[in-house]
């Protein structure tokens, strides 16, 4: 049972342009969103989060938006840059079950010259 | 720097052999985890310590183990391998439980022959 799902095993985008990277998740107790990103060898890191009392935290180049009515969150990455190339991971967590993050299967992403 | 160290970064091991996957941080964080997974799949949080109080997931066979003998080493044992465990081994850290960031080690990824 995929409590949270990424749909999308990869993308390819160009350099300069918008990355938008989707999640789904089906568990209404998920009450805060996280997004990991993983490079090859090394372990995913922290990216941006957001709680559920909001529908959109920016960071820099990341955006996360949300809509519970949906159960459906996206990253928005602006613009693009060859080094955002890594594996995307999106995780949610019901703050009541101690931290305990349940993650998707990843987006790859890939952004081109 | 501060980090989250895993050894070794693969291992192979025979069907059945007892194997154990090392963890240790210099961050001084309260609270490790470990994560199964499988190629092409989510992370998957088999069990986390919290200081020296172990929480297992319901669904974590008992064919794995862990041991946490002070603040910085955790240990996760496999007792008897099966080919169905060959996976990527994930450690990660947090200063407390809820909604700290989470610190995670480069894997090991396991081979069971």
């Amino acid at each position: 049972d995929q409590q949270v799902k990424q749909n999308s095993p990869s993308l390819s985008v160009q350099e300069g342009r918008i990355s938008i990277l989707n999640c789904d998740y089906t568990n209404s107790m998920f009450d805060y969103f996280l997004w990991y990103k993983k490079y090859p060898a090394e372990g995913p890191t922290f990216l941006i989060s957001i709680s559920s009392i909001k529908d959109k935290n920016e960071d820099g180049r990341f955006t996360v938006f949300l809509n519970k009515s949906a159960k459906h969150l996206s990253l928005h990455i602006v613009p693009s840059q060859p080094g955002d190339s890594a594996v995307y991971f999106c995780a949610a967590v019901s703050t009541g079950t101690a931290s305990k993050l349940t993650f998707g299967t990843g987006t790859r992403l890939q952004v081109t010259l | 720097d501060a980090m989250v160290i895993q050894n070794p970064r693969y291992q192979v091991t025979q069907f059945g052999k007892p194997v154990t996957l090392s963890c240790s941080q210099t961050l001084n964080h309260n609270v490790m985890y470990w994560y199964q997974q499988k190629s092409s799949q989510a992370p998957k949080l088999l069990f986390h310590y919290y200081d020296k109080d172990f929480n297992n997931e319901a669904d974590t066979p008992d064919n794995f183990q862990s041991r946490r003998p002070n603040t910085s080493f955790c240990f996760l044992d496999i007792r008897s391998p099966g080919l169905g465990d060959a996976a990527m081994y994930l450690c990660a850290t947090s200063a407390d439980r809820g909604l700290d960031e989470q610190y995670f080690g480069p894997g090991t990824r396991l081979t069971v022959t």
